[in-house]
């Protein structure tokens, strides 16, 4: 079974902090996929990255980073200079790879509010 | 429009009544999946669909019943409304080989929500 856990419920920073959303994934699968979602409070889903099992290369693209650890089962994401437009919540996701349609779990999510 | 929508997008029911919600996308994307929001909780697989006529229970399937006569419809419905299914309930969906909106193999591309309450 797979299985997505972001500790951290709620962040509060301010704007021009960097911020570090913490993920940690558990599967048994060689071949996985992680995900980055995020959710303004318009509601809608919006994807941000892919990483797949076999590319541990960290990321940049802008302000955002992840940060992928196969030895710590970890795939974190960071905002540096954060703005207020980065208030959402954003959720982890796992995905193994086409068994049973490619399902991504997703962890409980994490609410990042930046305050002016 | 190109794209996935599911409606109704807020609907209000009663305890027992049967409720059904529709989900359409026109990218022809093999692969349909049902979650549902709630605080605390992330998002939840309900049910999901790897093609027309095939479908398999998720994490949450208790209550509810889906169906896929046709590629681009996957509609979900609760049977039985209680209150415990009130909840913000999103259709996704994705192609094989993520050549298509989505950018990626196992990338989702959601609706816009479909926000129910049970009564």
């Amino acid at each position: 079974a797979q299985k997505v856990t972001q500790a951290q419920t709620e962040i509060s920073v301010v704007e021009k902090e960097d911020v570090t959303l913490d993920c940690v994934y558990e599967t048994r699968d060689t071949t996985y996929y992680l995900f980055w979602y995020k959710q303004p409070p318009s509601g809608e889903l919006v994807f941000l990255i892919r990483r797949n099992s076999f590319d541990e290369q960290n990321e940049i693209s802008g302000r955002y980073s992840w940060n992928f650890q196969k030895s710590t089962s970890s795939f974190n994401f960071t905002i540096t200079a954060s703005q207020v437009v980065d208030s959402a919540v954003y959720f982890c996701a796992l995905s193994e790879g086409d068994t049973n349609a490619g399902k991504s779990t997703f962890g409980d999510g994490t609410t990042l509010t930046v305050k002016p | 429009d190109a794209g996935i929508t599911q409606s109704p997008r807020y609907k209000i029911t009663e305890t027992g009544r049967q409720v059904t919600l529709m989900c359409h996308q026109t990218w022809s994307h093999s692969y349909m999946f049902w979650y549902r929001q709630d605080l605390g909780h992330g998002l939840r697989l309900i049910y999901y669909s790897a093609a027309a006529d095939i479908t398999d229970k998720g994490e949450v399937p208790d209550g509810y019943v889906v169906s896929r006569s046709k590629t681009e419809n996957f509609p979900l419905t609760l049977e039985s409304a209680t209150r415990s299914q009130t909840s913000v309930y999103f259709c996704a969906s994705r192609d094989r080989f993520g050549v298509s909106p989505g950018s990626g193999a196992n990338v989702l591309t959601f609706g816009a929500g479909s926000r129910l309450t049970v009564l």
